[in-house]
């Protein structure tokens, strides 16, 4: 079974702290991304990673930096956080190859910044 | 750009009963795949069905089967025999075939009454 696991369940950090999330998979996928989950706006992807040290910008790439210094992990980093950054952050993964690249998600990581 | 819509926030079914969660989506791309995920409360996201939009027969597994309607832009996700395990939020989501990143519909939260 495909396992992706992130570092926290809850996360809870003050404004203008650094945060680092992280996110391992174990079946060498290429693959990885990391989402935010709002309520009423599903999903909404961050950023993208296609192969170490590579990384696109995803739909809402603001605030947020990525590193991928192995295949396995891929970090969220917010420089600077801010209370528009609470939110529940989801990682995934998947292989490069195929057309039905499924993608298998993490627990998620619920970030509270006060 | 793609966009996924799912206009039911919240659906009610009775257990062992058929409940519909509907879908639309919006593309420019003649080859693309759609999928629904499951996210049950507290546990991670899986994928429940997906469908190649080449393909015109409908896709199933076991109790989850879907109506694709290619001209209508229109997947909707069809449980039958409901299941109080069936209880969870439901995203739609879409990708291109060239693409490896998921466009997420806003979800939708069944909830099964015993």
């Amino acid at each position: 079974d495909v396992k992706v696991t992130q570092s926290s369940r809850y996360l809870v950090k003050r404004t203008g702290e650094k945060v680092f999330l992280e996110c391992v998979q174990d079946m060498d996928h290429e693959n990885m991304f990391w989402y935010r989950q709002d309520p009423g706006l599903g999903l909404r992807l961050i950023y993208f990673s296609y192969d170490v040290k590579m990384k696109e910008k995803g739909d809402i790439p603001e605030g947020y930096s990525v590193s991928r210094e192995k295949k396995e992990r891929f970090s969220l980093i917010l420089e600077s956080a801010s209370t528009n950054q609470t939110s529940m952050y989801l990682c995934a993964s998947s292989l490069i190859v195929g057309h039905l690249n499924e993608q298998f998600f993490g627990p998620g990581t619920r970030l509270t910044v006060l | 750009a793609q966009t996924v819509t799912q206009s039911q926030p919240e659906m009610s079914v009775q257990e062992a009963e058929t409940v519909t969660l509907s879908c639309t989506y919006d593309t420019s791309e003649s080859d693309y795949y759609l999928f629904w995920y499951k996210q049950p409360p507290s546990r991670q996201m899986i994928l429940v069905i997906r469908q190649e939009a080449y393909k015109q027969q409908n896709a199933t597994e076991n109790r989850f089967s879907v109506n694709f309607q290619k001209a209508a832009k229109s997947f909707s996700l069809k449980i039958s025999d409901s299941q109080l395990g069936d209880a969870a939020m439901y995203f739609c989501a879409s990708k291109n075939n060239a693409g490896n990143m998921l466009t997420f519909g806003g979800g939708t939260r069944l909830m099964v009454k015993p």
